[in-house]
């Protein structure tokens, strides 16, 4: 039972790189989510997606591209890393149909991201 | 979005039922009451959620009163492991059918 899957669980990164952060999810969920969550703070929704190729912005997506080619997987890419980036990454999923808000988010371990 | 309070921390007795208030007075009368809880830097793990009645199952009770302007989750018999940061939310309706996290509650549970 692998349920949400994200790697690499760790990265040190240098201002200017990019990078993808991996999200993938076995149980056929149709909508996907991107948080960050910085430190003493709540999550924050940076993308999500309701199927796939649909996605849309949440509070906070400005450094930030999605894509949504399959219904497993979600990455998140970040062109131009930038100190502000630093944060602990959460992939999560949800299967949703009918009434929306009956339906849980289930979690990924999240990615530790470090810019400098 | 509904805006949820929450104590900033709490300390509950291993054994004991820890008890965990949420205010939620702007919710609407289609809006869910979720409860997650996150342990270290762990992903959040959900926990149960509920719109007007009380929920239980194996983890927790929910309790929501009449006006639906407050809940409190129940951890009926609280171990070291329930050592966490518990997230009420009032899930948001729209499209995306987001949950917005605010700063939870750190409940710790002591000998």
């Amino acid at each position: 039972n692998a349920g949400v899957t994200q790697t690499p669980k760790f990265r040190i990164l240098k201002i200017g790189q990019s990078m993808t952060l991996q999200c993938t999810q076995d149980m056929n969920h149709n909508y996907m989510y991107w948080y960050r969550q910085d430190p003493g703070m709540g999550l924050k929704l940076i993308y999500y997606s309701v199927g796939a190729g649909i996605t849309d912005k949440g509070e906070v997506p400005n450094g930030y591209n999605v894509s949504r080619s399959t219904t497993e997987d979600f990455p998140l890419r970040l062109e131009l890393a930038a100190p502000s980036q630093t944060s602990v990454y959460f992939c999560a999923s949800s299967q949703i149909t009918g009434v929306a808000y009956n339906s849980p988010l289930h979690f990924g371990n999240g990615t530790r991201l470090t810019v400098t | 979005d509904a805006k949820t309070t929450q104590p900033t921390s709490m300390d509950c007795a291993e054994g004991r039922a820890a008890n965990l208030p949420c205010n939620h007075s702007t919710i609407s009368g289609n809006e869910y009451v979720y409860w997650y809880r996150q342990i270290h830097s762990q992903g959040p793990q959900y926990i149960i959620h509920g719109l007007k009645n009380n929920e239980t199952n194996e983890m927790a009770s929910l309790i929501i009163t009449e006006d639906r302007k407050s809940s409190t989750l129940i951890l009926p018999h609280a171990t070291l492991r329930d050592t966490a940061v518990y997230y009420c939310i009032v899930r948001y309706t729209g499209t995306a059918s987001k949950l917005t996290f605010g700063t939870g509650t750190r409940l710790q549970v002591t000998l």
